[in-house]
């Protein structure tokens, strides 16, 4: 099974802006694996944020968007706020199944 | 709204079962796929199990194959994690989760609680 890899911990300034990304063992990422974007924050369940690459929720913060770069999906913030603080997971689909990243902890600092 | 509320977790020996229950609402439960979820105390997300919207399909992630059955109950809205011979490393939050599509093989849109289960002797 493909491994999905991404950065263990970021840190932005308030305001600032931010690229977390999700790699694959199997090759570049692609539209479709349908990459999703998965918040999490302390002592909370996930929320999902982005959907099939670039899509947002009606309850997604305009300040996220998602795309591909450079062969991998990434997730940027753009004017970070203290509140986007949280454990970021991305989530690729493979004919054997759907893979989560690791995950990426982001610290608004 | 679309709502998704867990139960059945608590306590468990190694070796026991436990079957969790994940009620859905606000959505047309029968026109989605379902999936298990579950993260270690501390650790990642881990796709555990999705199911179908007819029940008809379902995939298991290999840690759980043989020992875990996903099933749904669409005239109760319900979806059900059925756990048998669980072991030590089965300790984590369940989260069940709807797919945006009937087959399950997208991912995951509205996210319930999750419910704590916790193999100890």
């Amino acid at each position: 099974q493909a491994v999905v890899t991404q950065e263990p911990s970021l840190t932005v300034s308030p305001g600032g802006t931010v690229t977390l990304t999700c790699g694959s063992s199997a090759g570049a990422v692609t539209s479709g694996q349908d990459p999703y974007w998965i918040q999490q924050k302390p002592g909370q369940a996930p929320r999902t944020l982005i959907y099939d690459t670039t899509n947002k929720h009606s309850w997604t913060p305009a300040r996220f968007s998602g795309s591909l770069l450079g062969g991998k999906a990434a997730l940027t913030l753009s004017g970070a706020q203290p509140e986007d603080e949280a454990d970021y997971y991305c989530l690729l689909s493979y004919s054997g199944g759907q893979v989560f990243g690791g995950g990426t902890k982001l610290t608004v600092l | 709204q679309v709502q998704l509320v867990e139960s059945g977790g608590g306590v468990v020996q190694p070796g026991r079962s436990r079957r969790l229950s994940c009620a859905a609402s606000g959505f047309t439960f029968s026109n989605y796929g379902m999936h298990w979820v579950r993260q270690a105390p501390g650790k990642g997300l881990e796709c555990v199990a999705v199911i179908s919207y007819d029940g008809n399909n379902k995939f298991y992630a290999d840690s759980v194959k043989g020992r875990f059955t996903i099933s749904r109950d669409n005239s109760k809205n319900t979806l059900y994690l059925q756990m048998n011979s669980l072991r030590i490393e089965d300790t984590a939050v369940y989260y069940c989760a709807k797919d945006p599509s009937k087959e399950g093989g997208y991912g995951m849109d509205v996210w319930g609680q999750g419910t704590t289960v916790t193999v100890s002797s």
